[in-house]
């Protein structure tokens, strides 16, 4: 089993809909986790950062947290022709302090 | 806000030769940076843990003698590809983490990449 687990997708979302993009991890104890959004050819860029149970909201983006089912997810409303990307979740485990990225989902907006 | 820069960011080498990546946090202090590998279509991998003043920390089935880091000052570390070959041809991130704060994506800065290709 994968530490972190996205589906690849692609999802593709029509412009002005939602995209739900879900994201599961095996680390029970890992505290910190993170949406990250890469562009083809470029390096990945935060988007969202959460820490506890629930929601929390920045923009058109939305991240989920339930620790309960090891599971986390985003949000993103209004989607963008320019939100076309891939998705990268990343989760800090409890030991150490380096971020452990799932594979990635591919998001196509259409216009 | 903070940068995190590397270079080159492209290269092109000749197998069996090495070649240096060097990634830079540009207006903050360093302790911690971390060296990722990344395939077409597939996720970030991570290589290394590298520590100011100490040895890398590889991850499982990285070889290090292959995969040379070296952290020497706080605001830089440096990933020298030994004897390179055409499957080490990748895209090579580097991130950051900025001494001051307390460990959070806000403060965990990337590079823009390097990319590597061995003929």
């Amino acid at each position: 089993q994968k530490e972190v687990e996205q589906n690849s997708g692609p999802l593709s979302v029509p412009e002005g809909a939602i995209a739900s993009l879900n994201c599961t991890y095996s680390d029970r104890g890992s505290q910190s986790f993170f949406w990250y959004r890469q562009y083809s050819g470029k390096s990945p860029e935060l988007i969202m950062s959460i820490y506890s149970n629930g929601d929390k909201e920045d923009g058109r983006f939305t991240a989920q947290l339930n620790k309960a089912s090891q599971y986390v997810s985003l949000l993103i409303r209004d989607s963008q022709p320019s939100d076309s990307a891939t998705y990268l979740c990343a989760v800090r485990g409890a030991a150490g302090n380096k971020l452990t990225f799932g594979g990635g989902t591919r998001v196509l907006v259409k216009p | 806000g903070a940068v995190v820069s590397q270079h080159p960011s492209r290269v092109i080498c000749k197998s069996g030769t090495s070649v240096k990546i060097e990634c830079r946090s540009l207006d903050f202090q360093a302790t911690t940076m971390f060296w990722y590998r990344q395939f077409p279509k597939q996720s970030l991998m991570l290589m290394a843990t590298s520590n100011e003043g100490s040895k890398a920390t590889y991850e499982q089935g990285v070889e290090k003698d292959k995969f040379l880091i070296n952290h020497a000052s706080l605001t830089l570390s440096t990933l020298t590809v030994t004897s390179a070959h055409p499957e080490d041809s990748s895209f090579y991130i580097c991130s950051a983490r900025d001494r001051i704060g307390s460990f959070s994506g806000n403060t965990i800065y990337f590079g823009e990449g390097s990319w590597l290709t061995v003929v």
